[in-house]
């Protein structure tokens, strides 16, 4: 049974810094990784989809990378801002409709 | 407008009421899903539509209902419902159920239950 897991389950720096966010999945036989983006109080906004058959998909200061055979991805953001403080969730694709979800890190940046 | 919207944004019902709620979603959209997030746990997949037919109920109880009347709307019934039935209640729509098929997301209803 595949099971996400994401450490820390929060993480709190300051503004400027570069940092790492972590997201492990037990089962390799995947489609995709996607992240998602959930500020409070409200829906999931998707941020980068990175296909089986990919390293990495890149969008502005955003990087996410994908080892398929260690069952392990980041999401790198660059020169972090107080407005990237939010919980990011990644999910593996196993089936046609069927999301594995982790539980989220939730980042605060400090001015 | 934005792509999915979610009515109402709260709800606080007792466990003796029965309450509806809507998801419409304006990108013309093949699928329509509800999830369940609660506190400090993965989200939880309940229901997903595929040109209005259920093809996904993933071991929910009875007490939640959903109605998927056209390819826009999406409703789920909710009667005697439990305490540990307070969550966020996210609806989500995709092109079509492909694995390649990003999920777009609405803001939720945030379901208290006394």
């Amino acid at each position: 049974k595949q099971e996400v897991t994401q450490i820390p389950a929060a993480l709190s720096v300051p503004e400027g810094e570069n940092l790492v966010l972590n997201c492990s999945f037990t089962d390799s036989a995947i489609y995709n990784l996607q992240w998602f983006r959930q500020d409070p109080g409200k829906g999931l906004t998707s941020l980068l989809l990175i296909q089986s058959s990919q390293r990495e998909q890149t969008s502005g200061r955003l990087n996410a990378s994908l080892d398929k055979s260690s069952g392990r991805s980041t999401l790198y953001i660059a020169a972090s801002q107080p407005g990237d403080s939010a919980t990011y969730l990644c999910a593996v694709r196993q089936s046609n409709y069927q999301l594995i979800w982790g539980a989220g890190t939730k980042l605060i940046i400090k001015p | 407008e934005t792509g999915v919207t979610q009515t109402p944004r709260h709800l606080v019902m007792g466990m003796t009421n029965k309450k509806s709620l809507k998801c419409e979603q304006h990108l013309g959209h093949n699928a329509m899903y509800w999830y369940k997030q609660s506190a400090k746990k993965p989200l939880e997949l309940m229901f997903v539509y595929s040109l209005e037919e259920r093809v996904e109920n993933n071991s929910v109880p009875s007490r939640f209902s959903p109605e998927c009347p056209n390819s826009s709307h999406l409703f789920l019934h909710l009667h005697t419902l439990q305490p540990e039935d307070s969550a966020l209640y996210l609806c989500a729509s995709s092109q079509d159920t492909y694995y390649n098929s990003p999920l777009h997301f609405g803001n939720g209803t945030r379901l208290t239950v006394t």
